[in-house]
């Protein structure tokens, strides 16, 4: 069974621009969750989607969005990067929900110039 | 407000003895906390889990604890071994949020 994939794994951008990530759940699971993780804050909570509907968001500013489609993968957005949002953005899918075991992909380093 | 925390940043021990992780919490709807283990360049990966309604759950050499009086959970590992060196994050589900509240997680090291 294949895992869960980021695409890109690797990413530099200038502040300002827009950048989106995306994540390709493992086959089945309909919950798709991201987070950001940062050496100072750990892994921060950005938001939830299940079977395309947004169920819970962190404290993220407006900046940060995201949508699932209905093959389940998953993109977010980010616009008008700040230096602050350079990070591991990581992706989890689960059956259905957090809480059950989740399985993250290797995430994309996002590096903000 | 940190809801989940793991105050020892790092925590050094030998190959073949315990290796004791602490998470300390502060939100009393939080009902469910899991650990997961993450390597360098890699995603987290579960570990074991545990309900509110135990104070214990044993899975091989782990061993998680909780003591929901003191709002507080550890994950023990017997015998530790080189491989275990990792970042361990404790996180925490509350209520019917469908969200994870992750600690800052704790970098182990173990030397042979």
């Amino acid at each position: 069974k294949a895992g869960v994939t980021q695409t890109p794994r690797y990413l530099i951008k200038t502040r300002g621009q827009q950048v989106t990530l995306s994540c390709s759940p493992i086959s089945g699971h309909r919950s798709v969750s991201w987070y950001q993780q940062t050496p100072g804050q750990g892994l921060q909570f950005l938001f939830e989607y299940f079977s395309e509907t947004q169920r819970n968001k962190g404290n993220f500013p407006g900046r940060f969005s995201g949508r699932q489609f209905s093959n389940s993968r998953s993109e977010m957005n980010v616009s008008t990067l700040e230096l602050g949002d350079s990070a591991l953005y990581l992706c989890a899918s689960s059956l259905s929900g957090p809480a059950n075991e989740q399985f993250f992909g290797p995430g994309t380093r996002l590096t903000v110039l | 407000d940190q809801q989940v925390k793991q105050n020892s940043p790092s925590l050094s021990v030998q190959e073949g003895r315990i290796s004791i992780l602490n998470c300390d919490y502060t939100n009393s709807m939080f009902d469910y906390f899991l650990w997961y283990k993450k390597y360098p360049a890699e995603g987290p990966t579960f570990l074991i889990s545990i309900s509110s309604i135990k104070d214990k759950n044993e899975d091989g050499r782990f061993t998680v604890f909780l003591n929901k009086s003191a709002k507080h959970l550890s994950l023990h590992i017997v015998p530790s071994q080189p491989g275990d060196s990792a970042v361990y994050f404790c996180a925490a589900r509350g209520g019917s949020n469908y969200k994870l509240t992750f600690g800052k997680g704790t970098l182990l090291t173990v030397n042979p």
